[in-house]
């Protein structure tokens, strides 16, 4: 059975100060891994996909990368309006989606 | 309008109430998806259509009942609910028969008295 755990549940950070998120998977043959941005009462923006191990996305202060095991979500430079939860998800052969728990990031001034 | 449109957006029912959830994609996409999203736990899928033929059924109770109509609109209808089923109810699509990016809608937030 494909599972997704994502760590920290939560991460304060200041201002400008970098960090990264974590999502480790197990997956019968993965097709995609995901990353969407969901901001309180919303549903979850697409971000990043990832097919390979070794592959990385970047877009503004986010970069994604994965690995065979796991998949980190690089923030650099944040700002308060960076501030959701941040969810992974992994895709095999079929249709489904499998989520993690997801991320709460916040990012005081 | 644009993406993925979800109606209505808050929704309040007591446990006898019959009432839909309708979910619109105008991204052109092949697949829609129900999931539903509690506090706490990971977004759980419900149903997945793909070609507008229902390709999963994610041991949903029967007192959710969906229908596809055509590729670009999906129903979740609802009749005799638990409080415990109060939740976010989210709409997806994506293309390619269900192996692309699913783009998610806004929700519906659900209360069931």
């Amino acid at each position: 059975e494909d599972q997704v755990t994502q760590s920290p549940e939560a991460l304060r950070l200041q201002e400008g100060e970098s960090s990264s998120l974590n999502c480790s998977y197990t997956v019968s043959g993965l097709r995609g891994l995901f990353w969407y941005r969901q901001d309180p009462g919303k549903g979850p923006e697409f971000l990043f996909t990832l097919y390979s191990a070794g592959e990385e996305k970047e877009k503004e202060r986010l970069k994604a990368t994965l690995t065979k095991k796991e998949s980190f979500l690089h923030i650099t430079a944040p700002k308060p309006e960076d501030s959701a939860t941040y969810l992974c998800a992994v895709q095999d052969g079929s249709e489904k989606l499998v989520f993690g728990k997801g991320t709460k990031l916040t990012v005081n001034p | 309008e644009t993406g993925v449109t979800q109606t209505p957006r808050h929704l309040v029912m007591g446990m006898t109430n019959k009432k839909s959830l309708k979910c619109e994609q105008h991204l052109g996409h092949n697949a829609m998806y129900w999931y539903k999203q509690s506090a706490k736990k990971p977004l759980e899928l419900m149903f997945v259509y793909s070609l507008e033929e229902r390709v999963e059924n994610n041991s949903v109770p029967s007192r959710f009942s969906p229908e596809c109509p055509n590729s670009s609109h999906l129903f979740l209808h609802l009749h005799t609910l638990q409080p415990e089923d109060s939740a976010l109810y989210l709409c997806a699509s994506s293309s390619q028969g269900g192996k692309e990016t699913q783009y998610f809608g806004p929700g519906t937030r659900l209360l069931v008295l």
